[in-house]
């Protein structure tokens, strides 16, 4: 059973740059979740998307977004980049809710903003 | 704002000896708890779930919730050098469709 597959692993950005993160899911998991972590913050929550709609959204500026495509595939974008960006992104994949079930992550993309 | 607090170590404990990492929350209508384990360099990985008061065991590990004094708990028997790594815990907020908030982890050293 494949787990949860996020691309790119590694990206470089200069600030103002925007910047969109995958993530696929385990086949048959309709959850997706987004956090943010950082070694001062620890894990910080981003969104989660079910069937295509965002159900939950933490404390972060507009400029981060993200959406679900039919095939329960996740997508975020983050515009406007600045240095404090700078972090790794983790999908977290749960079959219903990550707070029921918990989640299994993806292996992360490492963002570095320049 | 939801908070979990763990401390943040090292707890450094020896080879075979029992490992006892805690977590308190903040949310008191939470209903489900997690621990995960994140070695260095790697995402984190779910090795317990516990919903109910009172005990849970998998193997090695035994996960212990009282959400009277919203306290929870993992012990690690007979614990091995590669259990060292960096243990959160998590916490389902009550609620709607619910969020998960994480604390911020406490790193274990098992020392051979």
């Amino acid at each position: 059973k494949a787990g949860v597959t996020q691309t790119p692993r590694y990206l470089i950005k200069t600030r103002g740059q925007q910047v969109t993160l995958s993530c696929s899911p385990i086949s048959g998991h309709r959850s997706v979740s987004w956090y943010q972590q950082t070694p001062g913050q620890g894990l910080q929550f981003l969104f989660e998307y079910f069937s295509e709609t965002q159900r939950n959204k933490g404390n972060f500026p507009g400029r981060f977004s993200g959406r679900q495509f039919s095939n329960s595939r996740s997508e975020m974008n983050v515009s406007t980049l600045e240095l404090g960006d700078s972090a790794l992104y983790l999908c977290a994949s749960s079959v219903e809710q990550g707070a029921i079930y918990g989640y299994t992550f993806g292996s992360g993309t490492r963002l570095t903003v320049v | 704002q939801k908070e979990v607090e763990q401390n943040s170590g090292p707890l450094s404990v020896p080879e075979g000896a029992i490992a006892s990492l805690n977590c308190t929350y903040s949310d008191r209508g939470s209903q489900s708890f997690f621990w995960y384990r994140q070695y260095s360099g790697k995402s984190p990985e779910l090795i317990m779930s516990i919903y109910s008061n009172g005990d849970k065991e998998d193997g090695r590990f035994t996960a212990q919730l009282n959400k009277a004094s919203q306290y929870v708990s993992l012990l690690i028997r007979d614990s091995q050098p590669s259990d060292s790594a960096t243990y959160l815990c998590a916490v389902g907020d009550s609620g709607g469709y619910q969020k998960v908030t994480f604390g911020t982890g406490t790193k274990l050293q098992v020392i051979p």
